[in-house]
């Protein structure tokens, strides 16, 4: 199988605090793991893609220091939501693509974290 | 550039109907990947398929089936003698080789199957 695992799935925090989600794979090397965030009844947005080891690739317009990435293994990547703020509050999802050659290019999701800032 | 179009928005069908799900793309690589993800109430995107540009056969997988056309960039997706568990939101998706394994979504398409 390919399982991708995310915790918490979800979480109500207050105004100026940090959350961090945890995204793990837990049955494969993940070589590249990626961060979306999806607002109601809209499609994915990509936020960030992560490689074991290396500093994030922040897509254009998402603020690197208010979201941290950082991916220690193969199989853990986590997003940290800095001085959070109402307009935070939203669906993030995690993906992971395997290290194994035959299906680098399929990227498994995590069920998602839904954050609500009061 | 790479895009990719949902045109529909919402489908409602009855149990048992067949429903097919367009899905349109664009792309100038000649290698590239489509992907079909579905989305239940719960949140999670489950992987459906995954069909590399070379490969223009089309797949059925149980009352699931997939028609890949290169000539018409569309890569749609029929569900047969639909049922109510198969209610989510449907995304497909496509990488390309210069896209650095960005997955490119459309907008998905909202499926309702009534009983």
């Amino acid at each position: 199988g390919a399982v991708v695992s995310q915790h918490p799935s979800w979480v109500i925090c207050k105004s100026g605090t940090s959350v961090k989600i945890e995204c793990r794979s837990l049955d494969f090397q993940a070589t590249t793991m990626f961060w979306y965030r999806q607002f109601p009844k809209q499609s994915l947005m990509l936020m960030a893609t992560s490689n074991e080891g290396s500093k994030a690739t922040y897509e254009q317009g998402v603020e690197k220091d208010k979201f941290l990435i950082n991916h220690a293994s193969l199989t853990l990547s986590t997003l940290t939501v800095t001085s959070a703020h109402p307009e935070d509050s939203s669906f993030y999802i995690c993906s992971a693509s395997r290290a194994d050659l035959q299906e680098a290019d399929t990227q498994y999701f995590g069920p998602g974290t839904r954050l609500t800032v009061l | 550039a790479q895009k990719v179009t949902q045109a529909q928005t919402e489908i409602s069908v009855v149990e048992k109907e067949d429903v097919t799900l367009d899905c349109v793309y664009e792309t100038r690589d000649t290698t590239y990947y489509l992907f079909w993800y579905k989305q239940p109430p719960s949140g999670e995107l489950v992987f459906l398929i995954r069909r590399n540009s070379f490969d223009e056969q089309n797949e059925i997988s149980g009352r699931y089936s997939w028609n890949f056309q290169k000539s018409t960039s569309s890569f749609n997706f029929t569900i047969t003698a639909s049922q109510v568990v198969d209610s989510a939101v449907y995304f497909c998706a496509l990488r390309t080789n210069t896209g650095f394994q960005k997955l490119v979504f459309g907008t998905g398409t909202r499926l309702l199957v009534s009983p």
